[in-house]
């Protein structure tokens, strides 16, 4: 059964260090998103990607983020300069073309900022 | 700003028996609800999702109902299993192909 990845499972980075997240969506899927959870809490939505532009964006998604799906194949999310409060999961998703609205997720990057 | 809510953080069913998870929604505007699943260390998976213009969708063991006039909805596993102990969220979303909100999760123990 195809399934989203991502890489890494775990990133460890300091303060105002940049990282990048790497997923791989689900080969004939159209749709691509990034979520957070920040531990004991919600997941909440960052950004959703579609036709290689963002198709919309939630208050957290600030100038220090971006995405990119550099090839055909990948989907990444960029922290430019990384604070504390940026630990959490991370979450990749994506959604094919269709009448259900399902979208299927990742395994999730946990990411400590120190 | 809860959108969607699941005021119980917590529960726990006994093997066997019918588990209901709840579910409450703010905006009138939400188009499709969908419950995942969650194991700790793992993303979620999806399990079952309604449109709104339904008002019960049925997968094997388990079924989404849902209450427009209260903005309400509920997940039933029955008959409960070990392995369905689990985080649950329940998840909305306002048309298209929009990104989803999610409640904080249900905490759901299956006791033997």
């Amino acid at each position: 059964e195809p399934e989203v990845t991502q890489t890494p499972s775990h990133q460890v980075t300091q303060m105002g260090q940049e990282v990048i997240l790497r997923c791989v969506p689900i080969s004939n899927h159209l749709y691509f998103y990034w979520y957070r959870q920040i531990l004991g809490q919600k997941v909440e939505f960052l950004v959703s990607f579609y036709n290689n532009e963002i198709s919309e964006k939630s208050e957290i998604f600030d100038d220090q983020f971006s995405v990119e799906r550099p090839d055909g194949s990948n989907f990444t999310l960029k922290i430019r300069s990384t604070k504390l409060e940026d630990s959490a999961m991370y979450f990749c998703a994506s959604l094919g073309q269709g009448e259900s609205y399902e979208q299927y997720f990742g395994p999730g990057t946990r990411l400590t900022v120190t | 700003d809860q959108q969607v809510k699941q005021n119980s953080p917590s529960l726990s069913v006994q093997e066997g028996r019918i588990s209901i998870l709840n579910c409450d929604y703010t905006n009138s505007m939400f188009d499709y609800f969908l419950w995942y699943k969650k194991y700790p260390a793992e993303g979620p998976t999806f399990l079952i999702s309604i449109s709104s213009i339904k008002d019960k969708n049925e997968d094997g063991r388990f079924t989404v109902f849902l209450n427009k006039s209260a903005k309400h909805l509920s997940l039933h596993i029955v008959p409960s299993q070990p392995g369905d102990s689990a985080v649950y969220f329940c998840a909305a979303k306002l048309g298209g192909a929009d990104g989803l909100t999610f409640g904080k999760g249900t905490h759901l123990i299956i006791q033997p």
